[in-house]
């Protein structure tokens, strides 16, 4: 089975803390997404990353920067946060091979609580 | 924007009997692939059903059945035989571009 880990399930910060959310993924997949998940607003793509150290920004990037180094990591940074930043992030990835046709695996989210 | 629309926010059904949640998107492409995923209370988002545009054929997962409507760009699913388990936020999503709709909340009602 396909096994998606973030660092954390629940965060509380401060405004203006630099914040690291970390996912790892022990499928070999080499696409890797960020999304935030609000409340009438559905899953919204932040980041995704093809390829080891290659990104691309999504739907909302701005406040949000992304690493990755190695396959099976992708981080979430968050520079400077802000409360309305306050949200369930979800990491998720996939395979490249099979294009659009594969799912998306997906962690257990993690909330974070901007103060 | 290429968007994913699902237009009920929240449905119930009864135990044992069908429910249909409907999800629209907009896109210009000719080839791509539809998913709806769920997410069970406090628990991680699964891949429900996948659809092929270029199939005319809808998919089916054993209780779960969808009705793909290529012109209309509507891509409905289809729960027969609801069961407790059931109970979830639906997201029906269109990974050309990484969208998802806003969510179906599904309460399955003993």
């Amino acid at each position: 089975d396909v096994k998606v880990t973030q660092s954390s399930r629940y965060l509380v910060k401060r405004t203006g803390e630099k914040v690291f959310l970390e996912c790892v993924q022990d499928m070999d997949h080499e696409n890797m997404f960020w999304y935030r998940q609000d409340p009438g607003l559905g899953l919204r793509l932040i980041y995704f990353s093809y390829d080891v150290k290659m990104k691309e920004k999504g739907d909302i990037p701005e406040g949000y920067s992304v690493s990755r180094e190695k396959k099976e990591r992708f981080s979430l940074i968050l520079e400077s946060a802000s409360t309305n930043q306050t949200s369930m992030y979800l990491c998720a990835s996939s395979l490249t091979k099979g294009g659009g046709y594969n799912e998306q695996f997906f962690g257990p989210g993690t909330r974070l609580t901007v103060l | 924007a290429q968007t994913v629309t699902q237009s009920q926010p929240e449905m119930s059904v009864q135990e044992a009997e069908t429910v249909t949640l409907s999800c629209t998107y907009d896109t210009s492409e000719n080839n791509y692939y539809l998913f709806w995923y769920k997410q069970p209370p406090s628990r991680q988002m699964i891949l429900v059903i996948r659809q092929e545009a270029y199939k005319q054929q809808n998919a089916t997962e054993n209780r779960f059945s969808v009705n793909f409507q290529k012109a209309a760009k509507s891509f409905s699913l289809k729960i027969s035989d609801s069961q407790l388990g059931d109970t979830a936020m639906y997201f029906c999503a269109q990974t050309l571009n990484m969208r998802f709709g806003a969510g179906t909340r599904l309460t399955v009602k003993p």
